[in-house]
């Protein structure tokens, strides 16, 4: 089985911090995404990375940067963390198809305070 | 309006009972569709795919309707651990992107 693992479970940050959330997925997948999920508003695409040092804006980058050095690795940057970034965090990778669907990590739930 | 649009729930049933969700898209590009269920403050898990022959997966059926642009979701047979929220996903054109509704919840009661 595909194993998206995220490196925090719980994060609490104070406001104008950087935080890095990481995202490590072991099954050579292209594709690597990074959604937020908030009440009311489902699951948002941030951004998501079809290569290696590839990357494009979702429907909300916004405070948002990304990085993906290496195939496996996808990292979710919030330059100055501010309170409207709390939220939930997931990551995903799936094959470059898409038609299998995605394989998401387990969450990181970010309190920003 | 949303890309994806879903009726929030909940849906509280007995077991046993067989309760249907619909989805509606509005791009109608869209090329592929899944079903997902999340638990409460879990990841969304891939359920089933959905064709537009439509397909089964032991007590779940899916449906798509291109020419509508709404996707179902049929559940026979409730069953306790059927409890969750029901998202219903599109993939928009040839960009991989999955796009999400907001997702149903189904609460089944004993």
């Amino acid at each position: 089985d595909v194993k998206v693992t995220q490196s925090s479970r719980y994060l609490v940050k104070r406001t104008g911090e950087k935080v890095f959330l990481e995202c490590v997925q072991d099954m050579d997948h292209e594709n690597m995404f990074w959604y937020r999920q908030d009440p009311g508003l489902g699951l948002r695409l941030i951004y998501f990375s079809y290569d290696v040092k590839m990357k494009e804006k979702g429907d909300i980058p916004e405070g948002y940067s990304v990085s993906r050095e290496k195939k496996e690795r996808f990292s979710l940057i919030l330059e100055s963390a501010s309170t409207n970034q709390t939220s939930m965090y997931l990551c995903a990778s799936s094959l470059w198809t898409g038609s299998y669907g995605y394989t998401f990590g387990s969450g990181t739930r970010l309190t920003v305070v | 309006r949303k890309e994806v649009e879903q009726d929030p729930g909940p849906f509280n049933v007995p077991e046993g009972a067989t309760v249907a969700f619909n989805c509606t898209y509005s791009n109608s590009a869209s090329q592929s569709f899944f079903w997902y269920r999340q638990d409460c403050r879990k990841e969304p898990k891939l359920l089933m795919s959905v064709y537009s022959s439509g397909n089964e997966d032991g007590r779940f059926t899916a449906q798509l309707n291109r020419a509508s642009q709404y996707i179902s979701l049929l559940i026979r047979d409730s069953k306790l651990s059927d409890s969750a929220t029901y998202l219903c996903v599109v993939i928009r054109d040839s960009s991989y992107k999955l796009i999400f509704g907001s997702g149903t919840r189904l609460l089944v009661r004993p």
